[in-house]
C-alpha cells in the first residue's frame, strides 16, 4: 500500500535550519510528484512546495520562497524539504503528499511537527 | 491569487441528515482543478473528491461534489458518525503552479 513517512521535525530557534524527509513506499516513486503541505496549530492547510516526478521542476509558496528548498533522491524514494532562516510563523505540522493529476494530493503522510521558538 | 471561501464555518447536524458545504472562488476556475478533503482530529487530510465531482478511491457514494465556475458544493447525503470532521476545498492555479485551500468547514454533531 502507498505509504509516506515524514521525519526530521523538532524544536529549532528562529533563524536556524532544519531538514525534513519524506520516505515513500508502495508505488513507483519516479512516476509521481510530491508536495509539502503544512498546518499551523489549530489552523487550516497551506501548500508549501512541489517537486516534479523527475525533479525537473520545483515550485514554492510565496511565504517560503528563497528560504525553503525541495529536492528528491529517486534512488532512496525520498523527498526532502530544507528549511532555512526559520521564523516563528513556520511552526506547523508538515505533511508530505503525493501528487495526483498535477492538481491534487491523493496520499498523505502522518506529518511531522516543526516548532520554531527561542 | 484565487481565494477560496468556505461556508458555513461550522455546520451542526445529526447523523442521518444531509450536509451541504459550499466553496466559493474569488474568480472562475476550471472544475478539473477543484478538490475536497476531509480531516479528522490528529489525522492527515484525506482526498474525497477531485475534478469537482469525481470520488477518490474508496470514498463512499454518500459523498458527492458538484459545481462550476466560482461555486462548488460538497454534499453528504446521509451523515454517518465517522463523517463529522473538518472539510477543505482546494484549487490549483497554473503559471506558476500554486495550490490554495479554503479555510475549512467544521461539521459537528448536533
Amino acid at each position: 500500500q502507498v505509504q509516506l513517512v515524514e521525519s526530521g521535525g523538532g524544536v529549532v530557534q528562529p533563524g536556524r535550519s532544519l531538514r525534513l524527509s519524506c520516505a515513500a513506499s508502495g508505488f513507483t516513486f519516479t512516476n509521481f510528484g510530491v508536495h509539502w503541505v503544512r498546518q499551523a496549530p489549530g489552523k487550516g492547510l497551506e501548500w508549501v512546495a512541489v517537486i516534479w516526478f523527475d525533479g525537473s521542476n520545483t515550485y514554492y509558496a510565496d511565504s517560503v520562497k528563497d528560504r525553503f528548498t525541495i529536492s528528491r533522491d529517486n534512488s532512496k524514494n525520498t523527498v526532502y524539504l530544507q528549511m532555512n532562516s526559520l521564523r516563528a510563523e513556520d511552526t506547523a505540522v508538515y505533511y508530505c503528499a503525493r501528487d495526483w493529476l498535477t492538481w491534487n494530493f491523493d496520499y498523505w503522510g502522518q506529518g511531522t511537527l516543526v516548532t520554531v521558538s527561542s | 491569487e484565487i481565494v477560496l471561501t468556505q461556508s458555513p464555518g461550522t455546520l451542526s447536524l445529526s447523523p442521518g441528515e444531509r450536509a451541504t458545504l459550499s466553496c466559493r472562488a474569488s474568480q472562475s476556475i476550471s472544475s478539473s482543478y477543484l478538490a475536497w478533503y476531509q480531516q479528522k482530529p490528529g489525522q492527515a487530510p484525506r482526498l474525497l473528491i477531485y475534478g469537482a465531482s469525481s470520488r477518490a478511491t474508496g470514498i463512499p457514494d454518500r459523498f458527492s461534489g458538484s459545481g462550476s465556475g466560482t461555486d462548488f458544493t460538497l454534499t453528504i447525503s446521509r451523515l454517518e458518525p465517522e463523517d463529522f470532521a473538518v472539510y477543505y476545498c482546494q484549487q490549483y492555479g497554473s503559471s506558476p503552479p500554486a495550490y490554495t485551500f479554503g479555510q475549512g468547514t467544521k461539521l459537528e454533531i448536533k
